[in-house]
């Protein structure tokens, strides 16, 4: 099956960029996600990628697609202390089962 | 956009007693819907896929007398946990795909947090 793969933490000084990176296995990954996950609340969908695609920019987000690598990342422009949150990564196959990373916990320090 | 309501976000209930927890899209159609587990600290762990009409497919592991499964309606899908004991206390997450239209997208509910005391 399907190895998504994330590090565990994150920590970045308010203000700063934040990468979060994520590796995966499948090359038949159809869409990739990016969901954010606050204490105590449920997952809420960042932005996603189709897998034909290299980048993708959503007002402070970036994704980066490196397929041949199978490598994914999500870059936060001017990280804020409301940025911090659980990220999880979640790659869809052909089979169109979803499958996700462990997480990355972004801390942003004021 | 489309929104997957999850209802009831918190719930605590006796040892063997039955809960049920709703998934429902909104604005949209979903004919596939999905149901996760998280334990504290964490990731999701897929329990089941529901397709409307039909039997869920279970993940291996999860037992599917106690976690019972049901897509009667391309917006309603539903979980009960039966005899629950304090051990399936945990945040489970319903999922929904959208259509075409969306990108295919899933879509994710607020969460339901079960304490089974």
């Amino acid at each position: 099956g399907e190895d998504v793969e994330q590090s565990l933490f994150l920590s970045v000084r308010e203000g700063d960029s934040s990468v979060i990176n994520c590796t995966y296995t499948d090359s038949s990954s159809t869409y990739l996600y990016w969901y954010k996950q606050e204490p105590g609340a449920g997952l809420q969908l960042l932005t996603y990628i189709f897998s034909n695609m290299d980048m993708k920019q959503d007002q402070r987000l970036t994704v980066l697609l490196n397929k041949k690598d199978k490598h994914l990342s999500l870059r936060i422009a001017d990280t804020q202390t409301g940025d911090s949150a659980i990220y999880f990564c979640a790659v869809r196959n052909a089979g169109n089962m979803l499958t996700f990373g462990g997480g990355t916990r972004l801390m942003v320090k004021p | 956009g489309a929104v997957v309501s999850q209802h009831p976000s918190r719930v605590i209930c006796k040892s063997g007693t039955s809960v049920k927890i709703e998934c429902r899209s909104l604005d949209f159609q979903a004919t596939t819907m999905f149901w996760y587990r998280q334990f504290p600290k964490q990731s999701l762990m897929l329990m089941a896929t529901s397709n409307e009409g039909s039997k869920a497919t279970y993940e291996q592991g999860v037992e599917k007398d106690k976690f019972l499964i049901n897509h009667a309606s391309l917006t309603l899908s539903t979980l009960t946990v039966t005899s629950a004991h304090p051990e399936d206390s945990s945040f489970y997450i319903c999922s929904a795909r959208g259509g075409a239209d969306s990108g295919n997208t899933i879509y994710f509910g607020e969460g339901s947090w079960l304490t089974v005391v």
